[in-house]
């Protein structure tokens, strides 16, 4: 089955510093992603599509300048948390987009998700 | 917007019990529609998938349906065991958008 994996799966950040968190799509090529958050007992939340070598689609109340998303290339996209603050504390989980082959059908794959702490 | 709402929010059980996890969604266009479970601190780990044209899907002592027409989807859990406490997730989509998750069962089987 398709591979994604995330990294960093878990970081503690200064309030006011930025982390990237990277997903990478690992047998296979993504043109689309998506990126998620989770808050403690909550329900993962859509923050946004990610497009391979355009800007990225945001939904609805997500900081476009604050969650930078980058999609160089078919395996890769990145998410940056610029000037964190504490809460965004939350767990970010990424999912690619694959096609299955033979229907006009795709399926989402995630990411095992990053924890990121903002002190 | 498509959303989805899961009910019970939570749910405590006996071991051997049957027991059944709703869902509903809003959008009877919904293409494909997937339940997911997560262990606490953990990432999604994807129990099944019903594709469009499909109406249900089995593994092992789970079993998903899906019905369009009344916009519900429902996760069967045979035998349960203690094992399977967890939190349940369901979700959709529509042709060529992201799944949008409902807020989850958190299901305990007590030994």
């Amino acid at each position: 089955g398709a591979v994604v994996s995330q990294h960093p799966s878990w970081v503690i950040c200064k309030s006011g510093t930025s982390v990237k968190i990277e997903c990478r799509s690992l047998d296979f090529q993504a043109t689309t992603m998506f990126w998620y958050r989770q808050f403690p007992k909550q329900s993962l939340m859509l923050m946004a599509t990610s497009n391979e070598g355009s800007k990225a689609t945001y939904e609805q109340g997500v900081e476009k300048d604050k969650f930078l998303i980058n999609h160089a290339s078919l395996t890769l996209s990145t998410l940056t948390v610029t000037s964190a603050h504490p809460e965004d504390s939350s767990f970010y989980i990424c999912s690619a987009r694959v096609w299955v082959r033979g229907t006009d059908n795709y399926e989402q794959y995630f990411g095992p998700g990053t924890r990121l702490t903002v002190t | 917007k498509q959303e989805v709402t899961q009910i019970p929010a939570a749910l405590s059980v006996p071991e051997g019990e049957n027991l059944v996890l709703n869902c509903s969604f809003t959008d009877s266009a919904i293409y494909n529609l997937q339940w997911f479970r997560q262990d606490p601190g953990k990432g999604l780990t994807s129990l099944l998938l019903i594709q469009s044209s499909q109406r249900e899907q089995t593994s092992g002592r789970l079993n998903a349906s899906l019905d369009k027409s009344s916009g519900r989807s429902t996760l069967y859990i045979a035998a349960s065991q203690p094992g399977d406490s967890a939190t349940y997730l369901c979700a959709g989509n529509q042709a060529g958008t992201a799944l949008i998750f409902g807020k989850g069962t958190t299901l305990s089987v007590s030994s």
